[in-house]
């Protein structure tokens, strides 16, 4: 069973907030990722990490940061939230030995910005 | 790069029928994975079936099984006896090498009583 948790599950606030959307797991896995997905639609991948201080942009522009100081904790942050970030946010892990890449999802974030 | 199509954004099928999501991809590589994940309502997303590239027999978890055919790219998701519990999201996916997915757009799936 995966063990990857997000929090906040549900957050609004207003413009130019600043937030940081929490993801951690107990798997050990090296592999991490940040998927934006508006409702009903495709997941984008934003963010991913091979590995502690290891981290790259996805294939669909963000204006979010991340950080890997730590193998479980892989952290979303945006500087200044606007309206045009408003989506859900998913957080995945996966294994490098053994699997065949199949990510591990946590719940989600949904965000909202006023 | 590769593409993944989903063509179906929605379907409606009646309970306990059996019911086929398509999927096709767009690839030039000879060693991909095929996932299919689901998306209930409350947003998580749900690991169901695996096919590796290279897998001679099409692969199946309980009720699920995938219709992989290689030559016209396509691995299509079966649900066999539907239940009112299926009712979701279905995406497709796919990697190579296990690096990062790539997820088609999605079909929703409603189940009917």
């Amino acid at each position: 069973e995966a063990d990857i948790y997000q929090t906040p599950r549900y957050l609004v606030i207003g413009t130019g907030k600043k937030i940081t959307l929490e993801c951690s797991q107990t798997m050990g896995h090296d592999k991490m990722y940040w998927y934006q997905q508006d409702p009903g639609m495709e997941l984008h991948l934003i963010h991913y990490s091979y590995g502690v201080n290891s981290t790259e942009k996805g294939d669909l522009s963000s204006e979010s940061t991340v950080s890997r100081i730590r193998t479980e904790h892989f952290p979303l942050t945006l500087e200044s939230a606007r309206p045009s970030h408003t989506s859900q946010y998913l957080c995945a892990s996966s294994d490098v030995w053994g699997s065949h890449g199949e990510l591990f999802f946590g719940e989600g974030s949904r965000l909202t910005v006023l | 790069a590769q593409k993944i199509t989903q063509t179906q954004p929605g379907m409606f099928v009646q309970e306990k029928e059996a019911v086929t999501l398509d999927c096709t991809y767009d690839t030039s590589d000879q060693s991909y994975g095929l996932f299919w994940y689901k998306q209930p309502s409350s947003g998580e997303m749900i690991f169901l079936i695996y096919q590796g590239s290279y897998d001679e027999q099409n692969a199946t978890e309980g009720r699920y099984s995938l219709n992989f055919q290689k030559a016209r790219k396509s691995a299509n998701l079966v649900i066999s006896a539907s239940q009112l519990g299926d009712s979701a999201m279905y995406f497709c996916a796919m990697n190579f090498g296990n690096e990062k997915l790539t997820f088609g757009t999605g079909t929703r799936l409603t189940i009917i009583p």
